[in-house]
């Protein structure tokens, strides 16, 4: 059973477009995130939400509207694509104790042309 | 502000030699110290943390950490790497708040 998973794998669309990346952990956690990896590894927090309640929002366009319906799943939708939102998105989840550690899905490739 | 600065981009190394892949905190409180793994076209994985009590920290695969407050470092080590060990690995810092800092990373590579 995949812990944290993330639909799709890999996504590829043009400019202007319109996405949603899905994520669902069974892991029981209260706490899910997303994360950005740009094209030099480089790991930043976009959103967190602690049972279905934003916690953190992180200086993000406001193009990128997270939602969570309940508390096993976090979803980013991206309005209006631009070349520089192409990177590897990461959801992850963790116990409403974070100093347990995090889980982290497998990413989202997100290649936007 | 918190920071993690990991100077290392890259470390190439051969099989079966020691490696240490450095990581320094920048923080005003508490810290708490994570080392993360990431293996191709994968996602991260927690390899040790330090929270409080003893400085030295081990995972089961042979990798340890050293928590020193006087040099705001955490450095990881490991005595003999193996092939598997190629990997990108990631140092992190938790200040309470429920958001993990990462550093920039550090490609290790371990040739034969």
């Amino acid at each position: 059973d995949t812990a944290v998973s993330q639909t799709p794998k890999y996504l590829v669309t043009q400019m202007g477009n319109d996405k949603s990346i899905k994520c669902e952990q069974n892991l029981g956690h209260d706490t899910m995130y997303w994360y950005k990896q740009d094209s030099k590894k480089f790991l930043k927090i976009m959103f967190s939400y602690n049972n279905k309640e934003l916690i953190i929002n992180e200086t993000v366009p406001n193009r990128f509207s997270p939602k969570s319906p309940d508390k096993a799943h976090l979803n980013l939708h991206i309005n209006s694509l631009e070349l520089g939102d192409s990177a590897v998105y990461f959801c992850a989840s963790s116990p409403r104790d974070s100093l347990r550690g995090y889980t982290f899905g497998s990413g989202t490739r997100l290649t936007v042309v | 502000a918190q920071s993690v600065t990991q100077l290392d981009s890259q470390v190439p190394v051969f099989e079966e030699a020691p490696v240490e892949l450095r990581c320094n905190y920048s923080s005003s409180v508490s810290v708490y110290l994570f080392w993360y793994v990431q293996y191709p076209n994968q996602g991260l994985q927690l390899l040790l943390k330090y929270l409080s009590g003893s400085t030295l920290v081990e995972s089961i695969n042979g990798f340890e950490a050293e928590f020193n407050k006087s040099q705001t470092s955490f450095h990881l080590r490991k005595p003999s790497v193996h092939i598997s060990d190629t990997a990108e690995y990631f140092c992190a810092l938790n200040t309470g708040f429920q958001k993990l800092v990462f550093g920039t990373g550090t490609r290790l590579l371990v040739s034969p």
